[in-house]
């Protein structure tokens, strides 16, 4: 199975900064990643797919990158309700496999 | 609009059974693979099945293999999972799943979730 390693595990930042979030892969998922978003008592919210690509409809403060084993979430300009829990996934093969989450925090 | 309704999550003793149901609309249902992911009290997530939009195919996490089964009734647009031999482990929220793409793996449409508690 691929294994997939987030990091921080969590992060405390102010409104307006700018974070990242890294995701790394086992063995490489070429650009098979995904990002998700959840807040408390929700269903997690698709974010970004193939890596890069953002969901439709969601902000482009939020970008990702990276191809292989290494990724990375970007976050802009933090707003109140960007604070959140934080998961890739990746869908290269079977089974899918989650990182363990990054819980973004208000500082 | 899509739609993906869970219902069938209960407390059930460990060692018993439960059937979750996934009522699911506004896309052709039959034409897509599904998922049920789920998630422990305070924990992260964990991908749990699989099943391809024909049914002929099915894929399952070790920590459920053998014990639980992944099915649909195109007919009635409805996902199915059935868990047999629950354990205390097997208690969190599942959510019904479907792909962006209909043969795709990635999940860009996530129901409520349905909550399954084993214990005694």
């Amino acid at each position: 199975d691929i294994q997939m390693t987030q990091s921080p595990s969590s992060l405390s930042a102010s409104v307006g900064d700018r974070v990242t979030i890294t995701c790394r892969a086992s063995q490489g998922i070429s650009i098979y990643l995904a990002w998700f978003q959840q807040k408390p008592g929700k269903a997690p919210k698709s974010l970004i797919y193939a890596a890069s690509s953002l969901q439709s409809g969601v902000p482009s403060k939020f970008s990702g990158s990276g191809s292989g084993t290494d990724f990375t979430l970007t976050i802009s300009s933090l707003q109140p309700e960007d604070f959140a829990t934080y998961y890739c996934q990746q869908y290269n093969s079977y089974p899918i496999t989650f990182g363990q989450g990054t819980r973004l925090e208000i500082k | 609009e899509v739609q993906l309704l869970e219902s069938g999550g209960d407390l059930v003793q460990p060692g018993g059974s439960l059937r979750l149901s996934c009522a699911a609309s506004g896309f052709t249902f039959s034409n897509y693979a599904m998922s049920w992911v789920r998630q422990a009290p305070g924990k992260g997530l964990e991908w749990v099945s699989a099943i391809s939009g024909s049914g002929d195919s099915t894929y399952y996490a070790d920590s459920v293999k053998g014990r639980f089964t992944i099915s649909r009734d195109n007919s009635k647009s409805t996902l199915f999972l059935q868990m047999n031999s629950l354990r205390a482990e097997d208690t969190a929220i599942y959510y019904c799943v479907k792909p962006k793409a209909a043969s795709g793996k990635f999940s860009d449409c996530w129901g409520q979730g349905t909550l399954v508690t084993v214990s005694s």
